[in-house]
């Protein structure tokens, strides 16, 4: 089945920092979406993109499906950005979204 | 809006009980997921729900069943609670199937000793 490798694992950043989070892919997808676990577990999607740039507020994220990774971008990082971001992707047609393991982001007032 | 709610959020089983995990979305989706997260495992899926009147196995499905109740409600149930089953267990939910945003609920931990 198809891999997803999140990089890096671990980040810490002092807070007003900007961050950059990769997910690679090995094989072609339909769709992407990115998530975030805050430190008291509550999962919140942040976004959907299978392909292109989009933007909420603080966050952005690209997808570039013909080169098989996506970005997340964090600016101006606060305490609130804390938790581990997940990646997930869907192959092909209707098989399940399948995570990756995730990276853990501490941000340090 | 809820969204998606799960009950109960904490629950400690002892080896060979059962329980069932209850799940209700209230934002009028079609497809139902449960997924397990395990430390350094990331999220699994154990199995999901298309659409009403249709579940199907995910990447882990031994040792759980589940029903589709109705289109708002999806539960997972253990027969026989083993210790490999302790985890914190999401249920989720999307508009209609894997190409549209998921929607999780706030999760359950489940410990089996």
């Amino acid at each position: 089945g198809i891999q997803v490798e999140q990089s890096p694992p671990d980040l810490i950043l002092q807070e007003g920092a900007n961050s950059t989070l990769r997910c690679n892919f090995s094989d072609s997808v339909n769709n992407l979406q990115w998530f975030h676990q805050n430190p008291w577990g509550q999962l919140i999607n942040l976004f959907y993109i299978p392909s292109g740039t989009k933007q909420n507020g603080r966050l952005s994220a690209t997808t570039v499906a013909t080169e098989r990774y996506s970005l997340l971008y964090i600016s101006s990082s606060q305490t609130t950005d804390s938790g581990v971001y997940f990646c997930a992707v869907v192959n092909s047609g209707n098989t399940p979204l399948v995570f990756g393991k995730g990276t853990r982001l501490s941000v340090i007032a | 809006n809820a969204g998606v709610t799960q009950t109960p959020k904490f629950q400690v089983l002892k080896t060979g009980q059962s329980m069932t995990l209850q799940c209700a979305q209230d934002m009028n989706h079609n497809s139902m997921y449960w997924y397990r997260q395990d430390p350094g495992m990331g999220l699994r899926l154990i199995y999901y729900s298309a659409s009403e009147g249709t579940t199907d196995k995910g990447e882990v499905p031994n040792g759980y069943n589940v029903s589709r109740l109705n289109k708002r409600e999806f539960s997972l149930r253990l027969e026989s609670a083993a210790p490999s089953q302790t985890s914190v267990y999401f249920c989720a939910s999307s508009a209609s199937g894997v190409n549209s945003p998921l929607h999780f609920g706030n999760g359950t931990r489940l410990t089996v000793t």
